[in-house]
């Protein structure tokens, strides 16, 4: 079994749609991440948390929101999806110890409409 | 937070060494130099990781100048399999560091 898992793996949803990314992650790590990636560019930080109490802004952070329901489980929200919201989402987690290593879903393809 | 720059692609041919360097003028003393491969529609793998000097592991070597303005991957006797977008990264803790471009390295038969 995967490591880092994400639902769903696809969605199409409509302008101003509330939608709901999952993350799971069976590593035992106490920091995870959510980001996006758009065609052809480099992966953007969302949000981290670095423990179930500890929620962070990371780069783009505006039109989402996330839950980190408990130490495997972390949320990314987008309460009215808009069409420039249409990428792929990836969910990631690392240990806190000191070497830098995430470890990656396999990713969300979400398109709005 | 420290800015990276990066070719934006290479080729090279299978059995060839490959080098990317990255630069980063304005490393801080806590940064660490992070490297990850990406295939398409899946996510980053971690490659190699350094501070200083030299690192090797299985995959790659890492080459850090003195000065730690810039930094060089190196790919030993690429194969079509190593086909991928590199990405430098640096940062103290990955909540600092941040996903450039990229490097598109294209190895061909």
């Amino acid at each position: 079994d995967a490591d880092v898992t994400q639902t769903p793996r696809n969605r199409i949803t409509k302008t101003g749609k509330r939608i709901m990314l999952e993350c799971s992650q069976t590593k035992g790590h106490d920091r995870m991440y959510w980001y996006r990636q758009d065609p052809g560019l480099g992966l953007q930080l969302i949000y981290y948390s670095f423990d179930v109490k500890d929620i962070n802004k990371g780069e783009i952070s505006d039109g989402y929101s996330v839950s980190r329901q408990a130490q495997a489980k972390f949320s990314l929200s987008l309460e009215s999806a808009i069409p420039n919201q249409t990428a792929l989402y990836f969910c990631a987690t690392s240990d806190s110890g000191g070497q830098h290593e995430q470890f990656f879903g396999p990713g969300t393809r979400l398109t709005v409409l | 937070l420290a800015k990276t720059t990066q070719p934006i692609s290479m080729d090279s041919y299978e059995g060839q060494e490959v080098n990317i360097t990255c630069s980063h003028n304005n490393i801080a003393t806590n940064d660490y130099i992070t490297w990850y491969q990406q295939f398409p529609s899946q996510g980053p793998r971690f490659i190699i990781q350094g501070y200083k000097t030299k690192v090797t592991n299985e995959v790659a070597s890492l080459f850090i100048p003195a000065d730690r303005k810039s930094s060089t991957l190196s790919l030993p006797r690429v194969s079509l399999s190593d086909t991928a977008v590199y990405y430098c990264l640096v940062g103290a803790s990955l909540g600092d560091m941040r996903f450039g471009a990229g490097t598109r390295l294209t190895v061909k038969p």
